[in-house]
């Protein structure tokens, strides 16, 4: 099975601030990474796909990087709307989700 | 683009669970289904895939033997049916449309979410 750790697992930031995310896999994945946001009561939504791509009507404040085992996650300048989860996953071997970082106030 | 999943659930333990999951807005027999899990408090869980193109399904390890994935695209809907269900089985269970018809991939839009509580 591949494992995904994500760093750190919650951070407290402010509006206006860069957040970076980070998602360690435990064996080579290429770039077969997503990246989704999660509220408390609402469905998943896609961010990034394919590592770097960004879905359709994402904000470009989103962004997403690296290959083979390290990958980043970034958000410009944190908006109020962005309090939520993020969860990075592997599609390399059948799918996995990381643990996910709660990012709040 | 959307996926309208069925009513919450209760059941009792040792039962079998069927959460349906309509699909409208695009060709869904050039798809696949993923379907996801929250327990309470817990992150985000795969439990598998299947493709409304041939019917292939692929299953997270943890649920192979007591979770069947299916689809009919006569109706457009997905099903997820998982079996001998205990109380850890409690959760928010999520479809997806996958944007592969052959394996994984990634998953957008996604159901509402079907509440399960499992408990005797």
């Amino acid at each position: 099975d591949i494992q995904l750790t994500q760093s750190p697992s919650s951070l407290s930031a402010s509006v206006g601030d860069r957040v970076t995310i980070t998602c360690q896999a435990s064996q080579d994945i290429s770039n077969f990474l997503n990246w989704y946001q999660h509220k408390p009561g609402r469905a998943p939504k896609l961010l990034i796909y394919d590592a770097s791509l960004l879905q359709t009507g994402v904000p470009s404040r989103f962004s997403g990087g690296g290959s083979g085992t390290n990958f980043s996650f970034t958000i410009g300048s944190l908006q109020t709307d962005d309090f939520a989860t993020y969860y990075c996953q592997q599609y390399d071997t059948l799918a996995t989700f990381g643990p996910g970082t709660t990012v709040d106030i | 683009v959307q996926l309208v999943q069925s009513g919450a659930e209760m059941m009792k333990p040792g039962a079998s669970l069927k959460v349906s999951c309509k699909a409208s807005g695009y060709n869904f027999a050039m798809y696949g289904v993923t379907w996801v899990r929250q327990a309470p408090g817990q992150g985000l869980e795969w439990m598998g895939w299947v493709s409304a193109y041939n019917g292939d399904a692929n299953y997270a390890p943890s649920f192979q033997g007591r979770l069947t994935l299916t689809t009919d695209t006569s109706t457009n809907t997905a099903y997820m049916e998982l079996r001998s269900l205990k109380p850890d089985d409690t959760a928010i269970y999520y479809c997806a449309r996958d944007w592969n018809q052959y394996k994984e991939n990634w998953f957008d839009p996604w159901g509402q979410g079907t509440l399960v509580t499992v408990s005797s």
